[in-house]
């Protein structure tokens, strides 16, 4: 069993749709990063967590850390925000990966 | 102030070659860690790299090997390519066991 959960593997919206996009994970960690990767490969950090909720712009993400589970949320989503999204656990000095959500925002 | 920079961006080997890949840390970043990435899969760890030394590695063959520089800049090789070696390899650097994973563009290894 995958050490990261992530839910859906693909997700499809209309354009202004609130999204979400979940991540479970079976270890101990120190902080978990949620990524963002678009076609080509290049990969940017959205966010880091270890406790709490962060928001930056439209995007929203959340940890909870005594039920192992942390959610991305994009409010009122845009053609632009079409990409993977990759939940990713700080673990043993290393980080480990969930396989990605790919949303598609469709105008 | 320069990111993670990796070479080349793109690469045709042939089954049985070897083959390098290269890596540049963000500047005051002193450990490197790679991965691997299949199409349509989160990234794979292969290993990581301070202060020289394989610090940790993940579950891949001997065929994967690695180096560290004192510049801290780092190499990725892999000997007797397969064809499932073909994948986009990640490099991501952070500043001792920090939280804060700066991540390159990837080189796209396609093995014919």
């Amino acid at each position: 069993k995958n050490e990261v959960e992530q839910s859906p593997q693909n997700l499809t919206a209309q354009e202004g749709e609130f999204i979400t996009i979940n991540c479970s994970y079976s270890v101990g960690i120190s902080a978990l990063h949620w990524l963002q990767q678009h076609p080509g490969g290049g990969i940017v950090s959205l966010f880091m967590l270890s406790s709490g909720k962060k928001k930056h712009g439209r995007l929203i993400a959340t940890i909870n850390i005594q039920e192992k589970h942390s959610s991305l949320h994009i409010t009122a989503s845009h053609p632009r925000d079409s990409a993977v999204y990759i939940c990713a656990v700080l673990f043993n000095n290393d980080m480990r990966f969930g396989a990605g959500t790919r949303l598609t925002v469709k105008p | 102030d320069a990111g993670v920079t990796q070479s080349p961006t793109h690469l045709i080997k042939t089954r049985g070659q070897q083959v390098t890949l290269r890596c540049s840390p963000k500047s005051g970043h002193d450990t490197v860690s790679w991965y691997q990435q299949a199409l349509g899969q989160g990234p794979q760890f292969i290993f990581q790299y301070y202060e020289e030394e394989e610090r940790q590695r993940g579950n891949f063959p001997d065929r994967f090997s690695g180096h560290q520089f004192p510049n801290y800049s780092s190499e990725l090789n892999v000997n007797a390519l397969l064809l499932g070696d073909s994948a986009l390899y990640l490099c991501a650097s952070t500043q001792g066991v920090g939280y804060g994973y700066t991540f390159g563009s990837g080189t796209r290894l396609t093995v014919v």
